[in-house]
């Protein structure tokens, strides 16, 4: 398997820019979730999907942040319009099993390092 | 709230020196625990993890924790690490039966030759 595969690797933008990251799961993971990295506040979970339904989206910022999941093999996390403090690294991450269950673990992607000029 | 605590941010060690980073975790119910590593310019990869029953764990590349419930703790250990171990740790919990993890502020780990 490809792992978790995110794309654009890197991006860089102007403030009042629209940003669209993307994530691929790893084939037959049910949940998907999105993360965000920064220097200040370390590893925050931003919002998870089960069977591309969002269960939790309580660490989205504000509504400049939405996340979708269209399909079990696709989501995005898109920010409108971009601000200087969204800079940071945005990590996907997947999993799938039975909760407690051997092959419940959680499987980064590479991530996007997303800088707002 | 979850919450997990690193106490050390910066760890600086010579090669073949013996690794302890702390990890503390506060919830009330049953936990899991995490550890990941991330290499510079790398993705997040999991060291180990404990879920149930014996609360000495090993995982990839030498390293161990332990879980030791009455202290809250999930400690990670390896015994002589090497230069190639330079990394960011971070250690992670849930609660069982969830999927979210809530991540310390993580470990920088320097191994000087």
């Amino acid at each position: 398997d490809a792992g978790v595969i995110q794309s654009p690797r890197h991006e860089v933008t102007e403030m009042g820019q629209e940003v669209t990251l993307r994530c691929k799961p790893i084939s037959g993971h049910d949940y998907l979730f999105w993360y965000r990295q920064t220097m200040m506040r370390g590893l925050e979970l931003l919002i998870y999907f089960n069977n591309n339904v969002p269960i939790d989206d309580s660490g989205m910022p504000e509504d400049r942040f939405s996340a979708k999941m269209p399909n079990a093999s696709f989501s995005t996390l898109k920010i409108q319009p971009s601000e200087p403090r969204d800079s940071a690294v945005y990590f996907c991450a997947s999993s799938g099993g039975l909760a407690g269950g051997p092959t419940d673990t959680q499987y980064f992607g590479p991530g996007t390092r997303l800088t707002v000029l | 709230a979850q919450s997990v605590s690193q106490h050390n941010h910066h760890v600086i060690l010579s090669e073949a020196a013996s690794l302890e980073l702390g990890c503390n975790y506060s919830y009330g119910g049953t936990v899991n625990l995490f550890w990941y590593v991330q290499y510079p310019g790398q993705h997040l990869q999991l060291l180990l993890k404990y879920f149930s029953g014996d609360p000495l764990v090993k995982g990839i590349k030498g390293f161990e924790a332990e879980f030791i419930k009455s202290k809250f703790s999930f400690n990670l250990r390896k015994p002589s690490v090497q230069w190639s171990d330079t990394a960011e740790y971070f250690c992670a919990s849930r609660g069982q039966g969830r999927r979210a993890l809530t991540f310390g502020s993580g470990t920088r780990l320097q191994v000087q030759p």
